[in-house]
């Protein structure tokens, strides 16, 4: 039971490259989002999801797309990366009917 | 606007000590209040939540005080140990199966 798993570890890309973040889950949970963590302003929400087929924007979700096909994976896509990208990135999950949220290990990425 | 406030940004505490982190909120609609503790290169890890419905919960070393009327909680860390050094988010959610909300985090260090 991996529980929350996100590849890759860290990533280095340059100005205008595009990527897709992994996120995969063997909870079999409802709930599941991104987040950025940047010093000093602690984790803000990109796009979250309440189930296959059903995606919402969080507060930053500019320059990044999701989709979700299925329950156990919630890939996020930058389209074109910038600079201001350069972050830390978590994906969560939870349960529908729970408050409770479980994070990934995070993936550091890098954009000169 | 932002709407969970975390004091202090850091904080320095020596072994056997007691460790305080406070949050506020404005949406009166949150009805969940957990605390998150992140190590280095890891992911934040659920340590503590509450909801409104008690003024105090307490876990081991570990207590959430709440305040309903003046919209405010906190972390306290009974006898903190040098393990114990970490970042701390609060964070707030007004519904089982959707975003928390994080503060911007403290850093705690725990002086042996």
């Amino acid at each position: 039971n991996a529980g929350v798993t996100q590849t890759p570890k860290f990533q280095v890309l340059k100005t205008g490259q595009s990527m897709t973040l992994q996120c995969a889950q063997d909870m079999n949970h409802e709930y599941m989002s991104w987040y950025r963590q940047d010093p000093g302003m602690g984790l803000r929400l990109i796009h979250y999801s309440v189930g296959a087929g059903i995606t919402d924007q969080g507060e930053v979700p500019n320059g990044y797309n999701v989709s979700r096909s299925t329950t156990e994976d919630f890939p996020l896509r930058l389209l074109s990366a910038a600079p201001s990208q350069t972050s830390v990135y978590f994906c969560a999950v939870g349960l529908a009917a729970s408050y409770e949220q479980y994070f990934g290990p995070g993936t550091r990425l890098t954009v000169t | 606007q932002q709407q969970v406030k975390q004091s202090p940004q850091s904080l320095i505490v020596q072994k056997g000590g007691i460790s305080i982190i406070n949050c506020a909120y404005e949406n009166t609609a949150f009805d969940y209040f957990p605390w998150y503790q992140q190590f280095p290169g890891k992911g934040p890890a659920l340590l503590i939540a509450i909801r409104p419905d008690v003024s105090e919960k307490k876990e081991g070393r570990f207590t959430i005080s709440f305040n309903k009327s003046a919209k405010q909680f906190s972390l306290h860390i009974m006898d903190s140990q040098p393990g114990d050094s970490a970042t701390y988010f609060c964070a707030a959610s007004s519904q089982a199966g959707t975003a928390l909300i994080f503060g911007k985090g403290t850093t705690l260090s725990v002086s042996s």
